[in-house]
């Protein structure tokens, strides 16, 4: 059974950092690519960031560009968060999803983790 | 960046009926189109890929259709289990946007 458990988020003042971490299980983590994925309090979904199968390339929303950084080790099964100056508009439920059902360009998800809540506040 | 429009924002349907609902790009995305399920206090669940492909393990009463710029999810008898809300996403591009979302409530 695919697991993902995220891990990592709470309560941090703007400005600040975070590191976000999915432990990923039940399937071969190097063979796929994985995505974040995040939710605001009462809102729709937003693609976050993505990483291939391998680490060697990475993709980023507008809105996280330069401030985020995706990572992952193939050796433990965990894809990593990294998120630099913090906003109030970056509070929200982030998921690690799993990339399926590729185009030649990029993924859908068809496995989620439950998520992690990341909180920006004074 | 492609934006990704649904219509209607709320539904509101009984057990039993037709329901559909729709998603248009702002641009031609082929057929790289999926549709998640989301409950209240869960995460989202994969229904539909290439805009009419069936999950494994999604009921029948789920399809999708379209191409191009228009797509539509329909549920053919909707269920108790059904009331959710519903997301549109497109995958041509590397900004993989989403629709803002549909809620199906109980009439």
């Amino acid at each position: 059974e695919v697991q993902l458990l995220e891990s990592g988020g709470g309560l941090v003042q703007p400005g600040g950092s975070l590191r976000l971490s999915c432990a990923a299980s039940g399937f071969t983590f190097s063979a796929y690519a994985m995505s974040w994925v995040r939710q605001a309090p009462g809102k729709g979904l937003e693609w976050v960031s993505a990483t291939t199968d391998n680490g060697d390339a990475s993709y980023y929303s507008d809105s996280v560009k330069g401030r985020f950084t995706v990572s992952r080790d193939n050796s433990k099964n965990i894809l990593y968060l990294q998120m630099n100056s913090l906003r109030a508009e970056d509070t929200a439920i982030f998921y690690c999803a799993r990339g399926a059902y590729c185009s030649s360009t990029t993924c859908i998800f068809d496995s989620w983790g439950q998520g992690t809540l990341v909180t920006v506040s004074a | 960046d492609i934006q990704m429009t649904q219509s209607p924002s709320t539904l509101s349907a009984s057990v039993g009926d037709r329901v559909t609902i729709t998603c248009r790009a702002s641009q031609s995305i082929s057929s790289w189109l999926a549709w998640y399920q989301q409950k209240p206090g869960k995460a989202p669940k994969l229904l539909i890929y290439k805009a009419s492909f069936l999950e494994s393990g999604v009921p029948s009463r789920f399809s999708g259709s379209g191409s191009g710029t228009d797509f539509t999810l329909t549920i053919s008898s909707l269920q108790p289990e059904d009331f959710a809300t519903y997301y549109c996403q497109q995958y041509t591009s590397h900004s993989r946007t989403f629709g803002q979302g549909t809620k199906v409530e109980i009439k």
